[in-house]
């Protein structure tokens, strides 16, 4: 079983309504982050968190809100999703309290706003 | 503020040939350097990390990268091409305070047999 989760796997929505995107891991990790990858600009940082209580904004977060449910459990929400939210979204986790662990990353969440 | 810069869009290479891929940084302090790679249709997996000692690291695949303080770089080496190898590569940097990684724009490699 893959460790970090990401659902729906894909998803088309209409400009203008709501959706959630979440994310799961098992990996024990106590920090989360979500992305956003468009061609040509890499990934940017939408928000992330360090721990079930700690959320922060990252480079692109304005339209976007998230919710730390538990540990293992990071979900996205656009509130009123609009067109230019098109994107590649993806979910990441790493450990502990040092600068040198890894981020694992989900497999991603292919979001068409129409 | 950190900062990554991947200066090529897109690196062609025949396989069996040896390829590079370019990446600058420019953070405050020590830096912690990092490559991704993604395949079509999936997410980013983990290949190699610079954090302290040996400026050249060895990491999955056969790929290595070599850090070079003075000149800001860590790029992404490999001594034969695999076809296999085509992918998407991101070069990341995180500084050494409390800070998520931040990314650059990615290098498309293309491996012609």
């Amino acid at each position: 079983d893959a460790d970090v989760t990401q659902t729906p796997r894909n998803r088309i929505t209409k400009t203008g309504k709501r959706i959630m995107l979440e994310c799961s891991q098992t990996k024990g990790h106590d920090r989360m982050y979500w992305y956003r990858q468009d061609p040509g600009l890499g990934l940017r940082l939408i928000y992330y968190s360090f721990d079930v209580k700690d959320i922060n904004k990252g480079e692109i977060s304005d339209g976007y809100s998230v919710s730390r449910q538990a540990q293992a459990k990071f979900s996205l929400s656009l509130e009123s999703a609009i067109p230019n939210q098109t994107a590649l979204y993806f979910c990441a986790t790493s450990a502990g309290d040092t600068s040198q662990e890894t981020q694992y990353f989900g497999p991603g969440t292919r979001l068409l706003v129409l | 503020a950190q900062s990554v810069a991947q200066p090529e869009d897109q690196v062609n290479v025949a396989e069996g040939n040896p390829l590079t891929v370019k990446c600058t940084y420019s953070v405050s302090g020590n830096p912690y350097l990092f490559w991704y790679v993604q395949y079509p249709n999936r997410g980013l997996q983990f290949l190699l990390k610079y954090i302290t000692g040996d400026n050249l690291v060895k990491g999955s695949y056969g790929f290595e990268a070599e850090f070079n303080k003075s000149q800001t770089s860590f790029h992404l080496k490999k001594p034969s091409a695999l076809v296999s190898d085509s992918a998407l590569y991101f070069c990341a940097v995180r500084d050494a305070g409390n800070t998520p990684l931040v990314f650059g724009k990615g290098t498309r490699l293309s491996v012609i047999a």
